[in-house]
């Protein structure tokens, strides 16, 4: 299994709403990932989650919370959010170690409206 | 400069050969990725190249590393209306040991009959 899951495909939020996104990965991988994508950009890094822990956090916003309950899973809780945070949000995962390859999945199409 | 770079656009008849050019950063990247994404979707590890290698091949890929110049190229051969994506290059990014890849702009690839 090579596959990094990620539910929905698809949300529509108000501004108001408390939604979470999931992601899931069974390649034993230790390192997991969220990342930003606008349309026509490259993805940009937001949280990395080593061993379960929180490792780095790339100045996001409090209104983005994430979670890893355990090795496999990754979550990323949405409260309050804004419409410019409308994006794909893409899960990824790695080995965990330096210079690994990083498995996406394909990602949940976010609009805040 | 701090940002890899890439051409943004390449228009490309089916069956000839298609060349996508990266500038990248850090002389010391241990691993340059290359990724793709097709409309809708998330990121596919498409190949990489240890920094010990001038040359990769891989099927119809063919990735070419120049370290003096910090330039790295993905060479499709005879492509074909599925390799219509954006191709984006990664790099590690410095001092950094938990997988964070610095991504190119991406090159949007239009394949036309």
């Amino acid at each position: 299994d090579t596959e990094v899951t990620q539910t929905p495909k698809h949300l529509v939020m108000g501004m108001t709403n408390k939604k979470s996104l999931k992601c899931e990965q069974h390649m034993g991988h230790r390192a997991m990932y969220w990342y930003k994508q606008k349309a026509k950009k490259p993805p940009e890094l937001m949280f990395v989650y080593s061993y379960e822990k929180l490792s780095i956090n790339e100045s996001v916003p409090s209104r983005f919370s994430p979670e890893c309950p355990n090795s496999s899973l990754l979550n990323l809780h949405l409260h309050a959010l804004q419409p410019e945070d409308s994006a794909l949000y893409l899960c990824a995962s790695s080995q965990g170690g330096g210079g690994e390859k990083l498995f996406f999945g394909s990602g949940t199409q976010l609009s805040v409206l | 400069g701090e940002d890899v770079e890439q051409s943004l656009f390449l228009s490309v008849r089916e069956g000839d050969s298609s060349v996508i050019n990266c500038t990248y950063t850090d002389s010391s990247s241990t691993y340059l990725y290359w990724y793709k994404q097709e409309p809708g979707a998330g990121l596919q590890l498409l190949t990489y190249i240890f920094s010990n290698m001038d040359m990769k091949q891989d099927q119809r890929l063919t990735v070419l590393l120049n370290k003096k110049d910090k330039h790295l190229s993905l060479r499709i051969a005879d492509t074909q209306t599925g390799d219509s994506a954006i191709y984006f290059c990664a790099e590690p990014r410095r001092a950094d040991s938990w997988g964070k890849l610095q991504f190119g702009a991406g090159t949007q690839v239009v394949v036309t009959p």
